[in-house]
């Protein structure tokens, strides 16, 4: 089955820089890849996704990029604010189901 | 953005009692939704798929004895904790898929003493 791995596992930024999360999935049969943001205590929600037919989607200050031949793909935060602070999660679309990552914890300090 | 709701967001219970979670979209239909169960600061650990009427999918290692799911009509779907012990004490969460995307509930804090 698919297996998604994402570093860091906490990543602390100073406010106004910028912030990278990376993701690698096994299944090369994966074809759509979101990323959530989970406040403490709430639900997930959806930021940004990306379709294995493209390589780059940008959101204002986010996007995500793609390399399916190396089967990795990466979240991109730029002009960081401290509202940005967050557990983010990656995941693989396998068969339907999605396969998350293990989660990264950013903490944007002013 | 869909609107899924999940209830109860809190329920104490005592050991050996049944929980009934809900999921319900409330603004699309989905034929199927999923159920995660999340540990404190890890990720969503996916316990099963719940197809609107047929049996649910259970993942490996999760008991589907203990984790009744009912997925009765295209916008509610029901877990249920069987017999539960404070080793199922966890934030479970469900998401219900619409056009390839998982919109998901608030979750429900378990507590089981």
């Amino acid at each position: 089955g698919e297996n998604v791995e994402q570093h860091p596992s906490t990543l602390s930024v100073q406010e106004g820089d910028s912030a990278v999360i990376k993701c690698t999935y096994s299944d090369s049969a994966s074809n759509y890849f979101p990323w959530y943001k989970q406040e403490l205590g709430k639900r997930p929600q959806l930021i940004i996704d990306i379709r294995s037919n493209v390589g780059e989607k940008k959101d204002q200050r986010i996007a995500v990029t793609l390399n399916k031949t190396a089967k990795h793909f990466s979240l991109h935060i730029t002009e960081t604010q401290p509202e940005d602070s967050a557990v983010y999660f990656c995941a693989a679309d396998s068969w339907g189901k999605f396969q998350f990552g293990a989660g990264t914890q950013v903490v944007v300090t002013p | 953005g869909a609107v899924v709701s999940q209830h109860p967001s809190w329920v104490i219970c005592k050991s050996g009692t049944s929980v009934k979670i809900e999921c319900r979209s409330l603004d699309f239909q989905a034929t199927t939704m999923f159920w995660y169960r999340q540990f404190p600061k890890q990720s969503l650990m996916l316990m099963a798929t719940s197809n609107e009427g047929s049996k649910a999918t259970y993942e490996q290692g999760v008991e589907k004895d203990k984790f009744l799911i009912n997925h009765a009509s295209l916008t509610l779907s029901t877990l249920t904790v069987t017999s539960a012990h404070p080793e199922d004490s966890s934030f479970y969460i469900c998401s219900a898929q619409g056009a390839n995307i998982q919109y998901f509930g608030a979750g429900t804090r378990l507590s089981v003493l």
